[in-house]
């Protein structure tokens, strides 16, 4: 099994809301990421969890943060967003965060309309 | 930083055509390079992974190569189909102490003219 799950599949949000977005995989990977991806754009990184810490942010937002309850999951939490956040939420997984890690694997995503 | 180029942005072919997408990267020192593709809204679907140590992989109609010196990687899509038409995109992950995370290419949508 090859999968990683994300719900919700869409999200419609107003600025003043509270909401998260949980992804999930059962593949024993240890690393799991969030990237945010805009339309006809490539997916930026966001976060990179390692053995369920926290490795890798790339200078995102507070409104928007990461948790990682145990190594089958991985949730983004979502505060005071605006518009300009609407995008392709992307969760992934590999083996292990380093070179070594193999293939990434990723989630259908969520569709975050900010309104 | 890693910047990793895709050309063509777009790509229109008739059925049945061979065709050749190409990545290109500015450092290097990478660990391995994996070809995705990704229909319109939805998620990647991982295609090949190709390390540094290698030169081609294969998958079925797909077949990537790499040469890392030069900073280059093309993916080969043989008798294309219909069903082919998606957006590719290639993502290199550099060694550690060099960026040890992936970087996207800019990507390719090919479409395949029944």
């Amino acid at each position: 099994d090859t999968e990683v799950t994300q719900t919700p599949k869409h999200l419609v949000m107003g600025m003043t809301n509270k909401k998260s977005l949980k992804c999930e995989q059962h593949m024993g990977h240890r690393a799991m990421y969030w990237y945010k991806q805009k339309a006809k754009k490539p997916p930026e990184l966001m976060f990179v969890y390692s053995y369920e810490k926290l490795s890798i942010n790339e200078s995102v937002p507070s409104r928007f943060s990461p948790e990682c309850p145990n190594s089958s999951l991985l949730n983004l939490h979502l505060h005071a967003l605006q518009p300009e956040d609407s995008a392709l939420y992307l969760c992934a997984s590999s083996r292990l965060a380093g070179g070594r890690g193999g293939e990434q694997y990723f989630g259908p995503g969520t569709r975050l309309t900010v309104t | 930083k890693q910047e990793v180029t895709q050309i063509p942005a777009a790509l229109s072919v008739p059925e049945g055509e061979n065709l050749v997408l190409n990545c290109s990267f500015t450092d290097s020192a990478i660990y391995n390079l994996q070809w995705f593709r990704q229909d319109p809204g939805k998620g990647l679907t991982s295609l090949l992974l190709i390390q540094s140590s290698q030169r081609e992989q294969t998958s079925g109609r797909l077949n990537a190569s790499l040469d890392k010196s030069s900073g280059r990687s093309t993916l080969y899509i043989a008798a294309s189909q219909p069903g082919d038409s998606a957006t590719y995109l290639c993502a290199v992950r550099g060694e550690p102490g060099a960026g040890n995370q992936f970087y996207f290419g800019t990507g390719t949508s090919l479409t395949v003219i029944p």
